[in-house]
């Protein structure tokens, strides 16, 4: 079955300390995005991808960064730079990029917890 | 600023009654949108999509666009408690100068509650 995984499914980090969050797609979609939710905010872009080896930066950026090496993977590296990293990381994938009328297709989430 | 604005709720409704959920835009030219349902600790997950003005209807679901007034609404049939989840609606991001394009902006989503 074609679909996104994301892992894992839960982390937890110390403060300071970098994370990476996979996510994998076998839908051959060419763009690839990163959105976070917190309680209240709903979802917030932080980077997003139309094509292997480019990427833009969405919203809230700072402190994360990506990479597009494949065109099924998109992996998010959270730093310690980031201010607020514990939150609900959603990777998501589109057939047509930049605002098309092209519904998201969601991964399951990783909830990452620093403390 | 571009926007989608929803009431947080939480909408409450019986069992078996009509779901009402709301959705206003800011950006006049907003061609298409999208419905999403999330249930509490997943992601979210795509049940309608309407581009053009008036009704679409998928099983109990329909999706009302007016674009005159930057409205779109989702309408719940019958509704069950198996509907209690919260219900995201998305708009394209238009490019803007200067700011970032693509994807979707998301509402901040209304939370449905359907009692037995």
């Amino acid at each position: 079955d074609g679909g996104i995984t994301q892992s894992p499914k839960y982390l937890f980090r110390k403060e300071g300390q970098n994370v990476t969050l996979s996510c994998e797609q076998n839908l051959n979609h060419d763009a690839m995005y990163w959105y976070r939710q917190d309680p209240g905010q709903g979802l917030r872009l932080i980077y997003y991808s139309q094509i292997v080896n480019d990427f833009q930066k969405g919203d809230i950026a700072e402190g994360y960064s990506v990479s597009r090496e494949k065109k099924e993977s998109f992996p998010l590296t959270v730093t310690s730079a980031q201010k607020n990293p514990t939150a609900f990381y959603l990777c998501a994938s589109s057939i047509l990029p930049t605002g098309g009328n092209s519904p998201l297709h969601f991964g399951n989430g990783t909830r990452l917890t620093v403390t | 600023q571009k926007e989608v604005e929803q009431n947080s709720g939480p909408l409450s409704v019986p069992e078996g009654a009509i779901a009402s959920l709301n959705c206003t835009y800011s950006d006049r030219g907003s061609q298409s949108f999208f419905w999403y349902r999330q249930y509490s600790g997943k992601s979210p997950e795509l049940i309608m999509f309407i581009y053009s003005n008036g009704d679409k209807e998928d099983g109990r679901f329909t999706a009302q666009l007016n674009k005159a007034s930057q409205y779109v609404s989702l309408l719940i049939r019958d509704s069950q408690p198996s509907d209690s989840a919260t219900y995201l609606c998305a708009a394209p991001r238009r490019p803007n100068y200067g700011g970032s394009q693509g994807n979707l902006i998301f509402g901040k989503g209304t939370k449905l509650s359907v009692k037995p």
